[in-house]
């Protein structure tokens, strides 16, 4: 089946220890997203690729950085992650030609930082 | 002010019940709109569009009011697996293909 796959579903990192988050799709999809969504709060959006376009969320801090290598894969880095940075990690990606901005989104993963 | 705000709930009810929740936007030039839902500790999954004309889905409808930029969920005849978080999503004008997110209003469906 098509689908949105991220690993690990569980990351734990010790603080300021950087962290890689992974997304691949088999919806060959345009557009891929990153968003944090903290207990009982709506998703946030960190940033999106529209192809090879790196487009960045004013407010995601310097902290968060992203790589799409290709079509199917984009990664999350965190370079020095702070207790505050704990949160479910959600990979979405969406298809412009669709007549809808329908996202598809990934299992999350769920960062710890002790 | 929020740019999709809910009410959190949570609403309590019980099987059989019908529950309604409300959303309210803030941008008038946001032209899709959406509910998720999201169940504990899971990703949020499309329930369904929302249609200027109002649509249904089996026990779901959803209905939208642009004039008053409110959108609004029916689920009738409640079932204990419709226990979740709703989240209401309207597209960002402001951006190509993004979509901004509403907190959520949480559902209990208790026997």
């Amino acid at each position: 089946d098509a689908m949105v796959i991220q690993n690990p579903r569980y990351q734990v990192t010790q603080f300021g220890k950087p962290v890689t988050l992974s997304c691949s799709q088999t919806l060959n999809h345009n557009v891929m997203y990153w968003y944090q969504q903290k207990s009982s709060q709506a998703p946030k959006l960190l940033f999106h690729y529209y192809d090879k376009d790196f487009n960045n969320e004013a407010d995601t801090p310097d902290n968060f950085q992203s790589r799409r290598p290709n079509t199917s894969f984009c990664f999350l880095d965190i370079r020095s992650p702070g207790l505050g940075d704990a949160a479910m990690y959600l990979c979405a990606t969406s298809n412009p030609t669709e007549s809808t901005d329908t996202q598809y989104f990934g299992p999350g993963t769920r960062l710890t930082v002790l | 002010r929020k740019e999709v705000e809910q009410d959190p709930g949570p609403f309590n009810v019980p099987e059989g019940a019908t529950v309604a929740f409300n959303c309210t936007y803030s941008n008038s030039a946001s032209q899709s709109f959406f509910w998720y839902r999201q169940d504990c500790r899971k990703e949020p999954k499309l329930l369904m569009s929302v249609y200027s004309s109002g649509n249904e889905d089996g026990r779901f409808t959803a209905q939208l009011n642009r004039a008053s930029q409110y959108i609004s969920l029916l689920i009738r005849d409640s079932k204990l697996s419709d226990s979740a978080t709703y989240l209401c999503v309207v597209n960002s004008p402001r951006g190509y293909n993004k979509l901004i997110f509403g907190a959520g209003t949480r559902l209990a469906v208790h026997p």
